[in-house]
């Protein structure tokens, strides 16, 4: 069966520092796969989502994501954060052609600090 | 307003009553989902339907029933609620299935006493 793993629950970076979030999913097929943002009681939105193509994704909010198809990765990067990135961060896996669901990671929240 | 909304937002009920969570959308997507939200699982599919009156089960079933008589209307129903449905529940909708963009609602916290 399909599954995604957050390898970090929790990250803390200072303020306009770099950070890399780890995702990693298995699957012997091909996958789409998916970065959401979920900000304190809100619902999940889109950062980005990788369907084929290049392997380097950018997406909102000054996010990019790498699609790493020997190491099964999709980590989430931003050169520079904000306060306002603190939130929690989702990666999820569609495998094509047979799964009928969409697969989340348990999630990393991300901290910004001053 | 356009999008996706759930109600109630907050709710607190006892072992055993029957509780329906509502969801709604406006753009007349095709697709509807139900999470439910706990810590350290990431978010885990409930049920979903592909249109009005077709419908199928997720990771998690077992202890909820949902109906979909309108294209817009997408309710959750706990038939006899227990402790372990304590959870955040998020309701979602897409044009299509596979590979498509998610867009979520707010979520209802529920707690059962």
């Amino acid at each position: 069966a399909q599954s995604v793993t957050q390898l970090d629950s929790q990250v803390p970076v200072f303020e306009e520092a770099p950070v890399e979030l780890r995702c990693n999913y298995s699957s012997s097929v091909s996958v789409y796969l998916f970065w959401y943002v979920q900000y304190p009681n809100q619902g999940l939105q889109l950062l980005l989502k990788y369907l084929s193509g290049s392997t380097l994704v950018k997406g909102i909010n000054g996010f990019e994501a790498e699609f790493n198809k020997s190491q099964t990765s999709f980590h989430l990067r931003k050169p520079s954060v904000h306060i306002s990135d603190t939130a929690e961060y989702f990666c999820a896996a569609w495998e094509s052609g047979s799964a009928r669901q969409l697969t989340f990671g348990s999630g990393t929240q991300l901290t910004v600090l001053p | 307003d356009a999008g996706i909304t759930q109600s109630p937002r907050y709710k607190i009920t006892e072992t055993g009553r029957q509780v329906t969570l509502m969801c709604h959308q406006t753009w007349s997507h095709s697709y509807m989902f139900w999470y439910r939200q706990d810590l350290g699982h990431g978010l885990r599919l409930i049920y979903y339907s592909a249109a009005a009156d077709i419908t199928d089960k997720g990771e998690v079933p077992d202890g909820y029933v949902v109906s979909r008589s309108k294209t817009e209307n997408f309710p959750l129903t706990l038939e006899s609620a227990t402790r372990s449905q304590t959870s955040v529940y998020f309701c979602a909708s897409s044009q299509v299935l596979f590979g498509d963009e998610q867009f979520f609602g707010p979520g209802t916290r529920l707690t059962v006493l």
